[in-house]
């Protein structure tokens, strides 16, 4: 098993531009999240699912999108990245009452 | 609504040294609490997870940490610090079990061992 997979690594975009984070498990878990992890502000709930088609704000969702039309995928979309959005970016998985399992991140610089 | 607080943003021991990182959480409900460690530009792994079974959970790596209903807290502890040990260490809360609804995590804290 691969766990949960996140491309790309790094990306640089300048303001304005649009891009999407990819995220994939092979765990067939349920539930899926996106975080951003930024210095000093530990982790902060983006959006998560609950299972395909389901989808559900967290602590900051403004300027994110998600989709989940397969339990294996949960991509975030920013629509018009903005510098405030320099992050690092994790997704996780989980099944029902159970530990999440975390992707490697995906470093991201909006100029 | 959930919240995690750390005590502490760095903690700094001696190699051997007992390693202690303070947590305190609210939550509404009896919660579900984790430890994770994030290793240099890695993501984070679970050292061990509280659900209610018993208050003093043991996780990996040497690492225990006790959960008090009364102090609200569950601090993480080592006996004997190794240098490996260094990384930023999360405490976080969920009221679901950890999955449903995503984690509620504290600031972190950044533990150096000193050689």
């Amino acid at each position: 098993n691969a766990g949960v997979t996140q491309t790309p690594k790094f990306q640089v975009l300048k303001t304005g531009q649009s891009m999407t984070l990819q995220c994939a498990q092979d765990m067939n878990h349920e539930y899926m999240s996106w975080y951003r992890q930024d210095p000093g502000m530990g982790l902060r709930l983006i959006h998560y699912s609950v299972g395909a088609g389901i989808t559900d704000q967290g602590e900051v969702p403004n300027g994110y999108n998600v989709s989940r039309s397969t339990t294996e995928d949960f991509p975030l979309r920013l629509l018009s990245a903005a510098p405030s959005q320099t992050s690092v970016y994790f997704c996780a998985s989980s099944a029902s009452f159970n530990e999440q399992f975390f992707g490697p991140g995906t470093r991201l610089t909006v100029l | 609504a959930q919240s995690v607080t750390q005590l502490g943003s760095h903690v700094s021991v001696s190699e051997g040294a007992l390693v202690l990182l303070r947590c305190n959480y609210s939550s509404s409900v009896p919660p579900y609490l984790f430890w994770y460690v994030q290793y240099p530009n890695q993501g984070l792994q679970l050292l061990l997870k509280y659900t209610s079974a018993a208050t003093l959970v043991k996780g990996i790596n040497g690492f225990e940490a006790e959960f008090k209903k009364s102090e609200t807290s569950f601090h993480l502890t080592k006996p004997s610090a190794h240098m490996s040990d260094a990384a930023e260490y999360f405490c976080a809360v969920s009221d679901s079990g950890g999955g449903a609804d995503g984690l509620t995590f504290g600031k972190g804290t950044h533990l150096i061992i000193q050689p």
